[in-house]
């Protein structure tokens, strides 16, 4: 069955970087498209960045872009975000997502989702 | 895109039938997926492509997605369909997902 499993949040200061980890099985993970979506405490879900099924080009929210990077290591089943510059706003849940689609229909969605973890930048 | 309006909340009686809009101009040009997040989970798909259900998914949840309303339907509400539930779509012109803001259904 399909399992993403994320670690790497924490209590951190503004202004310092940590990196966000995301180990994806039950799936060939090169086949697909990964996301992370992030959701502040007692607000909505907001998507954060997308990365390629190669790695090969990636794409961010404006409020992420220039601060976050989204890579994966396909030999380790494995996304990550890189966050820097953190600031109080950017305290939410990280959840890692995989993309999905339908070859005769022009959209993308999300099947399915891992458990999230939690990142506070707080001083 | 433009933002996805979703009411911040529902209130349905057990039994009755639960409607969560959502609304953008001419969101029926798009197609709609929407999300389930019960409290302290991550959200789990319910519905794709305006009214498609994943397995697993109870008849009960359906969709539809007409002008500038795409609304998710959850008939014979039971008190294991609290949460909230949002919206999303794919904004073309940049790839970017965009979620609604999510309306609480509360079950009375």
């Amino acid at each position: 069955q399909v399992q993403l499993v994320e670690s790497g949040g924490g209590v951190v200061q503004p202004g310092t970087s940590l990196r966000l980890s995301c180990v994806a099985s039950g799936f060939t993970f090169t086949n697909y498209d990964m996301h992370w979506v992030r959701q502040a405490p007692g607000k909505g879900l907001e998507w954060v960045a997308l990365i390629r099924y190669d790695g090969k080009n990636d794409f961010y929210s404006d409020s992420v872009k220039g601060r976050f990077t989204i890579s994966r290591d396909n030999s380790k089943n494995t996304l990550h975000l890189q966050l820097s510059s953190l600031r109080a706003e950017d305290t939410a849940v990280y959840y890692c997502a995989r993309d999905n689609y339908r070859t005769t229909a022009y959209s993308y969605y999300f099947d399915f989702w891992g458990q999230g973890t939690l990142v506070t930048v707080s001083s | 895109s433009s933002a996805l309006t979703q009411p911040p909340s529902v209130s349905v009686a057990p039994g009755k039938t639960a409607r969560l809009p959502c609304e953008v101009h001419n969101i029926g040009s798009k197609s709609v997926h929407w999300y389930q997040q019960r409290p302290g989970q991550a959200p789990v798909l319910v519905i794709y492509y305006d009214n498609d259900r994943p397995s697993g998914i109870p008849e009960r949840f359906s969709g539809s997605n007409s002008g500038n309303t795409a609304t998710l339907t959850i008939t014979g509400v039971e008190a294991g369909d609290e949460g909230d539930y949002y919206c999303q779509v794919w904004d073309d012109n940049s790839d970017h997902r965009v979620f609604g803001g999510g309306t609480k259904l509360t079950v009375l």
